[in-house]
């Protein structure tokens, strides 16, 4: 299957500084990313839709001044947590989608990165 | 939106029997139904997906069926094995470059030797 590559795998930071999580997509050009957050014990919950060069698309609920995400190539996504505070830690994974010969909707995910906010 | 709705939330089998889970969607327009399994800290896997113009399909020990009419969909593991032990996840999305899926509970499933 196809690779999608997530960068840092953890991380841990000081309340109030910024964390940039990296989603790259190896093999294959994504138009549409997406980022999802996971709590421990729950499902995945769709923060936004990443789209390469426009303005990403965010859930109802999500604050868009607080997760920034710029998706500047084809092969990359980027999510930003700005102004981190503990209720921000959480487990943020991307997936992206592969639109390669018959894959049709195929989704991959990355590794995940585990942020945690001191 | 899409409400995908997955039970049970909990599921223990002995090793070598079946586990079935079961999801229900609310969009028709969905017609695209992943399933995932996730091991605990890691990323989802793919573990097999059916697409409305089918109503099932078989991979090994495990299978996926489809009832569009009904709006559900099953996930079907024969002769579990202890490995199978992880959270499963179904998912629904419509067709589309931008298509999002839509994540059920998920299902805890533990495999007893």
């Amino acid at each position: 299957g196809a690779v999608v590559s997530q960068h840092p795998s953890r991380v841990i930071c000081k309340s109030g500084t910024s964390v940039k999580i990296e989603c790259r997509s190896l093999d294959f050009q994504a138009t549409t990313m997406f980022w999802y957050r996971q709590f421990p014990k729950q499902s995945l919950m769709l923060m936004a839709t990443s789209n390469e060069g426009s303005k990403a698309t965010y859930e109802q609920g999500v604050e868009k001044d607080k997760f920034l995400i710029n998706h500047a190539s084809l092969t990359l996504s980027t999510l930003t947590v700005t102004s981190a505070h503990p209720e921000d830690s959480s487990f943020y994974i991307c997936s992206a989608r592969d639109l390669r010969g018959g894959s049709g909707n195929t989704i991959y995910f990355g590794e995940g990165s585990w942020l945690t906010v001191v | 939106g899409e409400n995908v709705e997955q039970h049970p939330s909990t599921l223990s089998v002995q090793e070598g029997d079946s586990a079935v889970i079961k999801c229900t969607y609310s969009d028709s327009a969905s017609n695209y139904f992943p399933w995932y399994k996730q091991e605990l800290g890691k990323r989802p896997q793919l573990i097999i997906d059916i697409r409305s113009n089918v109503g099932e399909k078989k991979d090994q020990r495990i299978a996926v069926t489809l009832n569009k009419t009904a709006k559900h969909f099953s996930l079907h593991i024969t002769e579990t094995q202890p490995e199978d032990s992880a959270v499963y996840f179904c998912a629904a999305s419509p067709t589309g470059t931008a298509s999002k899926l839509t994540f059920g509970t998920g299902t805890r499933l533990q495999v007893m030797l």
